[in-house]
């Protein structure tokens, strides 16, 4: 499986922005950037993905260098709901999601 | 319902029971996966259906770890004589496809717990 790096955790005040990075350098052309984040007490939920393109949804931003060798997820105003471990996984052909450690994102009031 | 239902929530067993996790996925959708989560740690892959089919056990822990899906629909995780180690979040999860550009859909989970 192609790794993903991140730090193991991030702070942000609440209605700022929150800019997480992952750096893949062992990226294949092939392979799609997924992000998922998982609440406390919760299943991993779905965040966002893309291939080359930065990508934008109702819940956040993605934005993926030109080199495609890390990303960066944007959440552009961060709730104390945003609290979460945000896990960055490549996707090829594999159908698995491969989790790592991912990133504890601690909101303050 | 709208999404993956897992059942139970939570189950406590005593050491050498076998124990029996169901997942019901969103309907019409052709993959399944089943992934254990540790205190503390991100979720490990056990295994894949796509359908009925299982295409993929290369996670599961050992060979008292037993998964089905007879009907392509209804999964049911299923774990002979528990160990202590075995005691994790079991979580289940469901896509229309299992390609690279598709979101795949979790449960809640259910947390097992082995006295």
């Amino acid at each position: 499986d192609a790794k993903t790096t991140q730090p193991n955790s991030m702070e942000s005040n609440e209605e700022e922005p929150v800019h997480l990075p992952c750096n893949h350098s062992t990226i294949s052309g092939t392979d799609y950037i997924h992000w998922y984040r998982q609440l406390p007490s919760q299943g991993p939920e779905y965040v966002i993905h893309g291939l080359t393109s930065n990508v934008n949804n109702r819940m956040a931003s993605l934005a993926i260098a030109e080199d495609r060798k890390s990303s960066t997820l944007i959440l552009h105003r961060a709730t104390l709901r945003d609290a979460a471990v945000y896990y960055c996984i490549l996707r090829d052909r594999d159908y698995k999601l491969s989790f790592g450690a991912g990133t504890t994102v601690t909101v303050r009031a | 319902g709208a999404g993956v239902s897992q059942s139970p929530r939570y189950k406590v067993a005593k050491r050498g029971q076998d124990v029996a996790l169901r997942c019901d996925p969103i309907s019409g959708h052709v993959s399944l996966f089943w992934y254990q989560q540790a205190l503390g740690q991100g979720p490990e892959f056990l295994t894949y259906f796509q359908n009925e089919a299982q295409l993929d056990k290369s996670g599961l822990p050992s060979d008292r770890f037993f998964a089905e899906r007879p009907e392509g629909s209804v999964s049911t995780l299923k774990i002979q004589r528990t160990q202590q180690e075995d005691s994790a979040v079991y979580l289940c999860a469901s896509s229309l496809a299992g390609m690279a550009n598709t979101e795949a859909f979790f449960g809640q989970g259910t947390r097992l717990t082995v006295v």
